[in-house]
């Protein structure tokens, strides 16, 4: 049950794009199509942002998407917004009912 | 409109135990799997804990299993997290969500933990 890898930190100005990474194993991300992304802003909860690799929550906007190729998912913003500044999250099913997140990634908009 | 509150949070003594709740609304909560999350200070999320919609059945994070204990009760719509003997690193923000399919929907706001002597 190690956590999933994630870069620490990612940046980009308002409008750019950026894409976070979250690599695991065969038994975790590579093993199932369930791949979930959580933003976390300071002092909040955290909020689903995609479920099940690709998909969004009704009300999340549709510059998040996510995807998926191996042992690795990732987690675009398009047209980046101030309020996209964030702690994001992944998480992977690891089988026999357990979970696992990712380490974190600090989203910072230039 | 969901919403999870949670509760029982607070300083304790190293070796010490607490029981945490929360109480659940606007969904059909005897249906639905639940999660305990925690964060420590600073740090990141940490799935800790799930039930299944009956209670039969329940799973922990390797670090914590023997020592937490999840349960609930569903005829007043709440979930538990029991901890005993508490070390320092149990220190952080312990969050419950619905569990639906493979992720969490709707989390609640947390409660603190804080083990020190």
């Amino acid at each position: 049950q190690s956590a999933l890898t994630q870069p620490p930190s990612a940046s980009g100005s308002p409008g750019q794009s950026v894409t976070i990474s979250c690599t695991g194993t065969s038994s975790d991300v590579g093993g199932y199509n369930f791949v979930s992304w959580y933003q976390q802003h300071p002092g909040k909860a955290p909020k689903l942002m995609i479920f099940e690799v690709t998909k969004r929550p009704s009300g999340v906007p549709d510059r998040f998407s996510g995807s998926k190729s191996g042992n690795t998912a990732s987690l675009t913003v398009s047209g980046l917004q101030a309020e996209d500044e964030a702690d994001y999250y992944c998480n992977s099913y690891a089988g026999s009912d357990s979970y696992v997140f990712g380490t974190g990634t600090r989203v910072t908009v230039l | 409109e969901v919403q999870l509150v949670e509760s029982g949070g607070g300083l304790v003594q190293p070796g010490g135990s607490l029981r945490l709740s929360c109480a659940a609304s606007g969904f059909t909560f005897s249906t639905d799997w639940m999660t305990w999350v925690r964060q420590a200070p600073g740090k990141g999320l940490e799935w800790v804990a799930n039930i299944k919609p009956d209670g039969s059945d329940k799973y922990y994070v390797d670090s914590v299993r023997g020592r937490f204990t999840v349960s609930r009760d569903n005829a007043k719509n709440s979930l538990y997290l029991q901890i005993d003997s508490l070390r320092g690193e149990d220190t952080a923000i312990y969050y419950c969500a619905r569990h639906y399919f493979q992720y969490f929907d709707f989390w609640g706001q947390g409660t603190l933990v804080t083990v020190s002597s």
